[in-house]
């Protein structure tokens, strides 16, 4: 039982290139979320997916887009990096336990530097 | 939106010790409070929440209280070991079937032998 993974775990991009991050869950949870973190900063929403099919937008979406594959994978793509996206990316997902619903478990995190 | 705010930055106790960690939170709509603990380079790991019909809950020697009338939640760890030692979120949610968490800037606990 893996929880959350997120790949890759380390990434060196230069500016203006692009990629994808990837995150899949096995807990059979609704809900994933794209957090980053930035020292000093606590960790800030960017986009979620409240169930499949859906998406919005967070406290930072800007530079970002994503994409929830199925209920399983939930990718964050940068289309154009800059040096101002540097910085620890976590991926979340939640579900539900009648009557209420479980706690957000976290990724290990993608740490993604722009040159 | 919301908006968490987390003291002390960093706090540094003796093995043993109490360690205590407040936020408040600005909207009155907000119904779940997590607090997370991040060890260095791993995600942040849940060891403590409570929801707002709950005023105080506790977890061996973890405990947080809620005061919602003055929107203020406290972290409070009895007996401190050096194992405690990393960095705690606290959060914030108006929770209806997912779970988009405001976070705290973080508070870097130091617990010395």
């Amino acid at each position: 039982n893996a929880g959350v993974t997120q790949t890759p775990k380390f990434q060196v991009l230069k500016t203006g290139q692009s990629m994808t991050l990837q995150c899949a869950q096995d807990m059979n949870h609704n809900s994933m979320y794209w957090y980053r973190q930035d020292p000093g900063m606590g960790l800030r929403l960017i986009y979620y997916s409240a169930s499949e099919g859906t998406t919005d937008k967070g406290e930072v979406p800007n530079g970002y887009n994503v994409s929830r594959l199925n209920k399983r994978e939930f990718s964050l793509r940068l289309e154009s990096a800059a040096p101002s996206q540097t910085s620890v990316y976590f991926c979340a997902s939640s579900g539900v336990r009648l009557p209420a619903w479980t706690e957000a478990f976290f990724g290990q995190g993608t740490r993604l530097t722009v040159v | 939106g919301e908006n968490v705010e987390q003291h002390p930055s960093t706090l540094s106790v003796q093995e043993g010790d109490s360690a205590v960690i407040k936020c408040t939170y600005s909207d009155s709509a907000s119904n779940y409070f997590p607090w997370y603990k991040q060890e260095l380079g791993k995600g942040p790991q849940l060891i403590i929440d409570i929801r707002s019909n709950v005023g105080e809950k506790k977890d061996q020697r973890i405990a947080v209280t809620l005061n919602k009338t003055a929107k203020h939640f406290s972290l409070h760890i009895t007996e401190t070991q050096p194992e405690d030692s990393a960095v705690y979120f606290c959060a914030a949610s108006m929770n209806s079937g997912y779970s988009t968490l405001t976070f705290g800037k973080g508070t870097m606990l130091l617990v010395s032998p």
